[in-house]
């Protein structure tokens, strides 16, 4: 069972555009939410993080949002550069401050910046 | 400083070999965490050491073990290779207690299973 759902493989979005990208999750036990990013042939690498205490966080051009009554959260790109042209994983923990050991992944969207 | 290591990077093996992948940590850190990244599954924990000992496993089979050495670097060992086992193998080290934004990731190892 897929607790945490990322239900678009891949988005295309114009340079300059917003990118959104979605996450849903059903475990009501999730208390803290992190996007990773990925190249090809690297390993993923933390963009940014947001706890159940809060419904936003934001980091230079990157915003997530959380939705707890709809078990959903979205990470925002604004404007969307070619650089971020990445496979995008959303990923949840229970109870552990985002510790690795609680870390439950979606499956990845790959954003595709288009010139 | 130098990031985390994995080798090898590919790897092909057939149906019941085992194999052994290696991960040597960013220097000073001392837990290592390890993913199984498919696309069918997406990133699945497998197990956390620290200080040698394992602190967290994921929900995988006997078959997948590893094993972490006073340097930290660690190994982790699969037996009895089946089709299913082709993945992306991650490593990823922390400093201290692993957490979600500072876990540094190695590239991989691609292990292909004919």
């Amino acid at each position: 069972d897929q607790q945490v759902k990322q239900n678009s493989p891949s988005l295309s979005v114009q340079e300059g555009r917003i990118s959104i990208l979605n996450c849903d999750y059903t475990n009501s036990m999730f208390d803290y939410f992190l996007w990773y990013k990925k190249y090809p042939a690297e390993g993923p690498t933390f963009l940014i993080s947001i706890s159940s205490i809060k419904d936003k966080n934001e980091d230079g051009r990157f915003t997530v949002f959380l939705n707890k009554s709809a078990k959903h959260l979205s990470l925002h790109i604004v404007p969307s550069q070619p650089g971020d042209s990445a496979v995008y994983f959303c990923a949840a923990s229970a109870g552990s401050g985002g510790g690795a050991d609680g870390l439950t992944f979606g499956k990845g969207t790959h954003l595709i910046i288009q010139p | 400083k130098a990031g985390v290591t994995q080798t090898p990077r590919y790897l092909i093996k057939t149906r019941g070999q085992q194999v052994t992948l290696s991960c040597s940590p960013i220097s000073g850190h001392r837990s290592v965490s390890w993913y199984q990244q498919t696309p069918g599954q997406g990133l699945q924990f497998l197990f956390e050491y620290f200080s040698e000992t394992q602190r967290n496993k994921g929900n995988f089979p006997g078959r997948f073990s590893g094993r972490q050495f006073s340097n930290s670097r660690s190994e982790m060992n699969v037996s009895t290779l089946e089709l299913g086992d082709s993945a992306l193998y991650l490593c990823a080290s922390s400093s201290l207690a692993p957490r979600g934004e500072t876990q540094y990731f190695g590239p991989g190892t691609r292990l292909l299973v004919l």
